[in-house]
């Protein structure tokens, strides 16, 4: 199994460009989350997806949006890039909904200048 | 979302000695799961405890332990016989009913030869 992965591991965006970071992960996880971390903050729920075709927002969703088409992928798209999105982004999945165990991605670390 | 906090940005141990990180959080719920998660300078977040609230019993991972004190609402993590290896920061989180894990700020682990 290659686990969570995501792409790509870095990005530079100029302010107002749009992307999409990819997060995949081949354990049949239903439950997938994305996060932001930011220094001195943690991590902080952006979206989060309980299965294909269900998702909903975390603490900080102002700026992404998110969808969830399979078990397998789960997508984030910043519409339209700010300098306070700068920040190292992680993705995760969970095969347990009681204890919410989450594995994580490599992450991504985005720059927007 | 839950707080978490984690007061103690730094602590640095000498090597094959033992350090504790503490961590506390807010919450109305009786029942939930808490984690301590490791990060070393990789970037990868790696699981290193969990602990399940209904549970007295307080969790071990080898060299790592943990002190639940459910009624102050205290998780404090462990690290005995500190390696170099053990060198990262650690994350504290809380996940409940909702399904939001929540993370603290973060403990720096510097560990000295």
């Amino acid at each position: 199994n290659a686990g969570v992965t995501q792409t790509p591991k870095f990005q530079v965006l100029k302010t107002g460009q749009s992307m999409t970071l990819q997060c995949a992960q081949d354990m049949n996880h239903e439950y997938m989350s994305w996060y932001r971390q930011d220094p001195g903050m943690g991590l902080r729920l952006i979206h989060y997806s309980v299965g294909a075709g269900i998702t909903d927002q975390g603490e900080v969703p102002n700026g992404y949006n998110v969808s969830r088409s399979t078990t397998e992928d789960f997508p984030l798209r910043l519409l339209s890039a700010a300098p306070s999105q700068t920040s190292v982004y992680f993705c995760a999945s969970s095969f347990d909904r009681v204890s919410n165990e989450q594995y994580f991605g490599p992450g991504t670390r985005l720059t927007v200048t | 979302a839950q707080t978490v906090t984690q007061s103690q940005p730094e602590m640095s141990v000498q090597e094959a000695e033992t350090v504790t990180l503490s961590c506390t959080y807010d919450t109305s719920e009786s029942d939930y799961y808490l984690f301590w998660y490791k990060q070393p300078p990789s970037r990868q977040m790696i699981l290193v405890i969990r602990q399940e609230a209904y549970k007295q019993q307080n969790a071990t991972e080898n060299r790592f332990s943990v002190n639940f004190q459910k009624a102050a609402k205290s998780f404090s993590l462990k690290i005995s016989d500190s390696q170099l290896g053990d060198a990262a920061m650690y994350f504290c989180a809380y996940t409940g009913y909702d399904y939001k894990l929540s993370f603290g700020a973060g403990t720096t682990v510097t560990v000295r030869a």
